[in-house]
């Protein structure tokens, strides 16, 4: 079954305390990317990677890392969180042919609380 | 900058009836692709149509079409015949200079019996 997976599901942490949220896709996909998701503000993309080892800010990339050393995996590291991270979190991916996309593909999503 | 607008904060529709969600947007690329995504109270996101922008007709999957005009600019989803498990959050998202995806604040729908 094509599928984006994310762990955790749920994470409740402290402020300051280096925490990775890791995703992987088994569709042999090039494009993936995160998200984050605030009440008023819609979704928002925090970084994408068009490939292996090529990684790009998207528009709130500030207090986030991220790599991709292997193509289904694309995990989101918070160096040092805080609580205005607290958010629900989405990892996706989707082929990329030629310029042109198709179904992005959406992880079932991670819900951060930072104390 | 490429923009998504949704300007219905929320909807209310009868059980059975069709319902149009608007979305229009602005680029000023000419190869664009344009999604639309449910996601109900559980959170998770779902893929429901795309529309390439050149694609010369408007898409369908089953229940939902898009009706796209690219003159004006507009993506609106139109859910036909909807049902009580239609209600949910509905979100209109381009992709935006081959690189990211760009989504609308999203539309509320409700679904009354």
């Amino acid at each position: 079954e094509a599928q984006v997976t994310q762990n955790p599901r749920y994470l409740i942490t402290v402020t300051g305390k280096k925490l990775t949220v890791t995703c992987s896709q088994n569709m042999n996909h090039e494009y993936m990317s995160w998200y984050r998701q605030d009440p008023g503000l819609g979704l928002r993309q925090i970084y994408y990677s068009m490939n292996v080892e090529v990684t790009d800010k998207g528009d709130v990339p500030e207090g986030y890392k991220v790599s991709r050393k292997e193509k289904r995996n694309f995990p989101l590291i918070l160096e040092s969180p805080s609580p205005n991270q607290t958010s629900l979190y989405f990892c996706a991916s989707t082929a990329w042919i030629r310029g042109n996309t198709d179904t992005q593909y959406f992880g079932p999503g991670t819900r951060l609380t930072v104390l | 900058a490429q923009k998504i607008t949704q300007t219905q904060p929320g909807m209310f529709v009868q059980e059975k009836e069709a319902v149009t969600l608007d979305c229009t947007y602005d680029t000023s690329d000419q190869s664009y692709g344009l999604f639309w995504y449910k996601q109900p109270s559980s959170g998770e996101m779902i893929f429901l149509i795309y529309q390439g922008s050149y694609d010369e007709q408007n898409a369908t999957e089953g229940r939902y079409s898009l009706n796209f005009q690219k003159a004006r600019k507009s993506a609106n989803l139109v859910i036909s015949a909807s049902q009580l498990g239609d209600s949910a959050m509905y979100f209109c998202a381009m992709f935006q200079g081959a690189q990211k995806l760009v989504f609308g604040q999203g539309t509320r729908l409700t679904i009354n019996p």
